[in-house]
């Protein structure tokens, strides 16, 4: 049972913003949503991840729509080596919801 | 972000042996490590979360047996995959969380292991 949806693929343009969609209508108080990325046979990535406010770090910004049930991860400058599947991730953090349980996540191309 | 190891990278083996995979974290103590199985063009699917000293917690459908899963210390969990045969040919990636009251419990992934079983 996904707890996310997001589009199966994406593609951008080098230097521009990539915006990454993510719906999890079922989410609860206390759930975060996580961000992962991996590129091709390598091991998932962190990227970042909110509760409720917006944020933003080295790598991209997370916002979060008030009433939490989506929310948008943002590469500002997508460069070619931000190729990857991303995977938006609903997690609880108590014992037994605390696990990271991936869907099938959006595969971003950018092209020069 | 703290460094999670996995070895060997990738490995061949001959149908029906044993091929043991280890997952360390290098540079903090993994109170809780994770293992998952990635078939190509697929998602990765949890295998069984393991905490130190304690026996594994497997996701419904992994069978215990088959996938032998070790948490001995807090740097080293082993995955021994017993009597391989090519349906479990895949790519096995371990991840590790320090797991502490009250604090942020990122999870780190390793590289991953590719397993070929002929």
């Amino acid at each position: 049972d996904a707890k996310t949806t997001q589009p199966p693929s994406m593609d951008c343009a080098e230097g521009r913003a990539a915006n990454l969609p993510c719906n999890h209508s079922t989410i609860s108080g206390n759930e975060y949503v996580y961000w992962y990325r991996q590129i091709h046979s390598q091991g998932p990535q962190y990227i970042i991840h909110g509760l409720k406010n917006n944020e933003t770090n080295e790598m991209a910004s997370l916002i979060i729509t008030e009433d939490r049930k989506s929310s948008t991860l943002i590469l500002p400058h997508a460069t070619l080596r931000d190729t990857a599947v991303y995977y938006c991730i609903v997690r609880g953090q108590s014992y037994n919801t605390d696990k990271l349980i991936f869907g099938t996540g959006t595969r971003l191309q950018v092209f020069p | 972000g703290a460094v999670v190891s996995q070895h060997p990278s990738w490995v061949i083996c001959k149908s029906g042996t044993s091929v043991k995979i280890e997952c360390r974290s290098l540079d903090f103590q993994a109170t809780t490590m994770f293992w998952y199985r990635q078939f190509p063009k697929q998602s990765l699917m949890l295998m069984a979360t393991s905490n130190e000293g304690s026996k594994a917690t497997y996701e419904q459908g992994v069978e215990k047996d088959k996938f032998l899963i070790n948490h001995a210390s807090l740097t080293l969990s082993t995955l021994t995959v017993t009597s391989a045969h090519p349906e479990d040919s895949s790519f096995y990636i371990c991840s590790a969380r320090y797991t502490k009251r009250g604090a942020y419990n990122e999870q780190f992934f390793g590289p991953g292991t590719r397993l070929t079983v002929l």
